[in-house]
């Protein structure tokens, strides 16, 4: 499983409340993934990260921010849910240099109100 | 952009035979492509993963193969078993981009 952790696992939460989800990594890795994923959308990438204080945005990142201090832990932030942002968010890590293979976490499901 | 496809979206087959999963995409500039299973209400499981200079990988009952001219893999599996329900999701890598751009997965049902 890649040493990969995912806090919390479930959540619910109201429109308007700031969320984070958590990403911990034991194998200090380099790149850490965001991905949601949602019927008829599959999963989708919201942030990564190339290294500590290095991110970039995905192809769903407005509304999302993400924080990475630590080399294993990595930060996913709605800083005002909306229902929109109901989904499964799941954190992956780019394994072994060079073949570029992702592994993926448990994931978190929230749920907005 | 990358565009993947997976057809069909849903399998059901008897316990014991041989399938074909397939997956197809729109630009052949990839760094890789990977195979992933999902078991309902859990993380993705990496099966397979071709390098874009490669044309096949192996492990166990799995086979995937990559055509890159064509713009498309496939993922054999032999000897169906009822544990190998799950949906089965495809990803590309694109030269141009550092994230997996995914299929929407197939189904699969084996009956026993």
């Amino acid at each position: 499983d890649a040493g990969i952790t995912q806090s919390p696992r479930h959540k619910v939460t109201e429109t308007g409340t700031p969320v984070t989800l958590r990403c911990h990594q034991t194998e200090n890795h380099r790149y850490m993934y965001w991905y949601r994923q949602d019927p008829g959308h599959g999963l989708r990438l919201i942030h990564y990260s190339y290294g500590v204080k290095d991110t970039d945005k995905g192809e769903v990142s407005d509304g999302y921010s993400v924080s990475r201090s630590k080399t294993e832990d990595f930060l996913l932030t709605l800083e005002s849910a909306t229902s929109s942002q109901t989904s499964v968010y799941f954190c992956a890590i780019r394994g072994t240099e060079g073949t570029y293979e992702q592994y993926f976490g448990p994931g978190t499901r929230l749920t907005v109100t | 952009k990358q565009e993947v496809t997976q057809i069909p979206a849903a399998l059901s087959v008897p316990e014991g035979e041989n399938l074909v999963l397939n997956c197809s995409f729109t630009d052949s500039a990839i760094y890789n492509l990977q195979w992933f299973r999902q078991d309902p209400g859990k993380g993705l499981t990496s099966l397979l993963l071709i390098q874009s200079s490669q044309r096949e990988q192996t492990s166990g009952r799995l086979n995937a193969s990559l055509d890159k001219s064509s713009g498309r893999s496939t993922l054999y599996i032999a000897a169906s078993q009822p544990g190998d329900s799950a949906t089965y999701l495809c990803a590309l890598l694109s030269g141009s981009a550092r994230q997996l751009t995914f299929g929407s997965g197939t189904q699969l049902t084996v009956l026993p």
